[in-house]
């Protein structure tokens, strides 16, 4: 059964810093890895959605990279911003689509 | 392009009492999805259609949850009775294709059942 883990559960960091979030994965065999933000109160927000044959995707000052050997995968968010706070959730596919808790992001301005 | 609709946006309503939910998706997309979100958790999927078939429904507990897609557009989810941990928000997507696209989220309906 895939499992999916966000780690940290929270982040603050200074506003300006490059930062990233980690996603992990217990089974490989996925069709694709898909990040998202979500504001409070409101729904989910496509980011990045890398296929499984694609190592990276790139948007603006977002990379989002997929190891699927490890299980892995990474958003690296570059020169933060306060309007970066929220939570970002990232949603694995294979038969099924599994989320994982997500991330609570707080830039600090 | 208009996005992912979704009425009503809250809705309070006593234990035992039916309700339902409206989704609207985005123009052309064959797929939509039902989740179910908990406070600090992760969106969990009820159901999956393609068109009008519900191609994946394992995770909808069908004693008391239902849902239907006419004309493989508007989908609507209900619940018959409601139960106090039923409340959550109930979030609709969709998506072009099955598998390989994007998935666009509505705003979500938060259920409170008191």
């Amino acid at each position: 059964k895939q499992e999916v883990t966000q780690i940290p559960a929270a982040l603050s960091v200074p506003e300006g810093e490059n930062l990233v979030l980690n996603c992990s994965f217990t089974d490989s065999a996925i069709y694709n890895l898909q990040w998202f933000r979500q504001d409070p109160g409101k729904g989910l927000t496509s980011l990045l959605l890398i296929q499984s044959s694609q190592r990276e995707q790139t948007s603006g000052r977002l990379n989002a990279s997929l190891d699927k050997s490890s299980g892995r995968s990474t958003l690296y968010i570059a020169a933060s911003q306060p309007g970066d706070s929220a939570t970002y959730l990232c949603a694995v596919r294979d038969d099924k689509i599994i989320f994982g808790k997500g991330t609570r992001l707080h830039i600090l301005p | 392009e208009a996005g992912v609709v979704q009425s009503p946006r809250y809705k309070i309503i006593e234990k035992k009492q039916p309700v339902a939910f409206w989704c609207n998706p985005i123009s052309g997309h064959n797929t939509l999805y039902w989740y179910l979100q908990n406070l600090g958790q992760g969106p969990e999927l009820l159901i999956r259609y393609e068109n009008e078939e519900a191609v994946d429904d394992s995770q909808l507990p069908k004693d008391r949850f239902s849902a239907e897609r006419l004309k493989g557009v508007d989908s609507t989810l209900k619940i018959q009775p409601a139960e106090l941990g039923d409340s959550a928000v109930y979030l609709c997507a969709s998506s072009a294709a099955a598998v390989a696209d994007t998935q666009y989220f509505g705003p979500g309906t938060r259920l409170t059942v008191l």
